[in-house]
């Protein structure tokens, strides 16, 4: 099992450019993350699925948009990049075991806005 | 007051050494409770959950005080690959899915 795997691992983009980052899970998870984690905070949630073919904002939603494309992939789109969204991206899965989630994460994407 | 709260070290131990971290959160209705690992500029990685009966798990004891809203990880007999950031993680009240961070603790293990 690759277990959650994250694509690109690095990008640089110009304010105003659009990419999408992609995430795919191997272990039948329901539920799926998108995370950023900068200096001096904490990870932080975007977005999350809960389920297949549904989604919730997180804390950190306004820039972002995401698409959970099957059971397996969940991708977060920046449609207008802003250098304050300069940050590490992590893309985790979750299983659960009665009412706990164990989230297990990818290996992240190092995005630089210029 | 921040929601998950660590010390954010730096610990320096010697390899061998009994080390323990303790993390306050503010929400007495969080349900889940974490630890995580973090090594430089990778991915967090589940340590262990915490149950409330306490856990343990090798060389590591987790200890959950829901009275006084902290928990705490113990590790015993350091290695040089336990040096790390350690990760206290609680969840949102009403959201099981909705996880706090702490900053996380800074364990360096020495030869």
């Amino acid at each position: 099992n690759a277990g959650v795997t994250q694509n690109p691992k690095f990008q640089v983009l110009k304010t105003g450019q659009s990419m999408t980052l992609q995430c795919a899970q191997d272990m039948n998870h329901n539920s799926m993350y998108w995370y950023r984690q900068d200096p001096g905070m904490g990870l932080r949630l975007i977005y999350y699925s809960a389920s297949e073919g549904t989604t919730d904002k997180g804390e950190v939603p306004n820039g972002y948009n995401v698409s959970r494309l099957n059971k397996r992939e969940f991708s977060l789109r920046l449609e207008s990049a802003a250098p304050s969204q300069t940050s590490v991206y992590f893309c985790a899965s979750s299983e659960n075991r009665g009412e706990i989630y164990e989230q297990y994460f990818g290996p992240g994407t190092r995005l630089t806005v210029t | 007051r921040k929601e998950v709260e660590q010390d954010p070290g730096p610990f320096n131990v010697p390899e061998g050494a009994t080390v323990a971290f303790n993390c306050t959160y503010s929400n007495s209705a969080s349900q889940s409770f974490f630890w995580y690992r973090q090594d430089c500029r990778k991915e967090p990685k589940l340590l262990m959950s915490v149950y409330s009966s306490g856990n343990e798990d090798g060389r590591f004891t987790a200890q959950l005080n829901r009275a006084s809203q902290y928990i705490s990880l113990l590790i015993r007999d350091s290695k040089l690959s336990d040096s790390a950031t350690y990760l206290c993680v609680v969840t949102r009240a009403g959201n099981n899915r909705k996880l706090i961070w702490g900053l996380g603790t800074s364990l360096a293990v020495n030869p």
